[in-house]
């Protein structure tokens, strides 16, 4: 069965530094993968995706992520941090083929210093 | 609107009682999916519509739990005999198809007292 584990559950960085969330799959082949943003009482936001190519994938906000095969990770990055990124990140993957069925990890809290 | 759209935003019911969580995806997406996000157990696929029919069930927890579409768009997830243990926030996303990006509404966030 595929899995999702994010293995950090709470992050503080401060605004202006960079950022690095993690994300480590595990699946037979190389899963659809996904990063999504939560803020508090809203649902999930899509910040970018990967399917196939280009291992490293721009996204909205000013995240970019990077799909490394070899390590089984798609892990999320920010150059500059801003005080509204504070919020909750979730990676997800999906079957070869098909977006449907996510399985999602557990989550990263961001918080924002200033 | 442009969003998928879930009502109500906020149920509370006892337990024991029937509810009904709507969800009205983004028009034109022919893929809709149900979530459940709980502290303990966090985002859990439920049930996942191509259409109307539902080719992947495998998530509903137990046969209280049962959902449909009608006409391709309107979603309604029924959770018979509630317990406390269903409480937690529903939530509902869309995809123009079942090989594309899924988004999401707010949720509803169901409390069984």
């Amino acid at each position: 069965a595929q899995s999702v584990t994010q293995p950090d559950i709470h992050i503080t960085v401060s605004e202006g530094a960079s950022l690095e969330l993690r994300c480590n799959y595990s699946y037979g082949a190389t899963p659809y993968l996904f990063w999504y943003v939560q803020s508090p009482g809203q649902g999930l936001q899509l910040l970018l995706k990967y399917f196939s190519g280009d291992t490293l994938v721009q996204g909205i906000k000013g995240f970019e992520a990077e799909f490394k095969r070899s390590q089984s990770s798609f892990n999320l990055r920010k150059p500059s941090v801003h005080w509204s990124d504070a919020a909750e990140y979730f990676c997800a993957v999906g079957a070869p083929g098909t977006a449907s069925k996510l399985t999602f990890g557990t989550g990263t809290r961001l918080q924002v210093t200033l | 609107g442009a969003g998928v759209s879930q009502s109500p935003s906020n149920k509370v019911t006892e337990k024991g009682k029937d509810v009904e969580l709507r969800c009205d995806p983004i028009s034109g997406h022919t893929a809709l999916y149900w979530y459940r996000q709980s502290l303990g157990q966090g985002l859990e696929f439920l049930i996942y519509f191509q259409g109307n029919s539902a080719p992947d069930k495998s998530g509903l927890p137990s046969d209280r739990f049962s959902a449909e579409r009608t006409g391709g768009s309107v979603s309604t997830l029924t959770i018979q005999r509630t317990q406390q243990e269903d409480s937690a926030v529903y939530l509902c996303a869309s995809s123009l198809d079942g090989d594309q990006p899924q988004h999401f509404g707010d949720g509803t966030r169901l409390s069984i007292l």
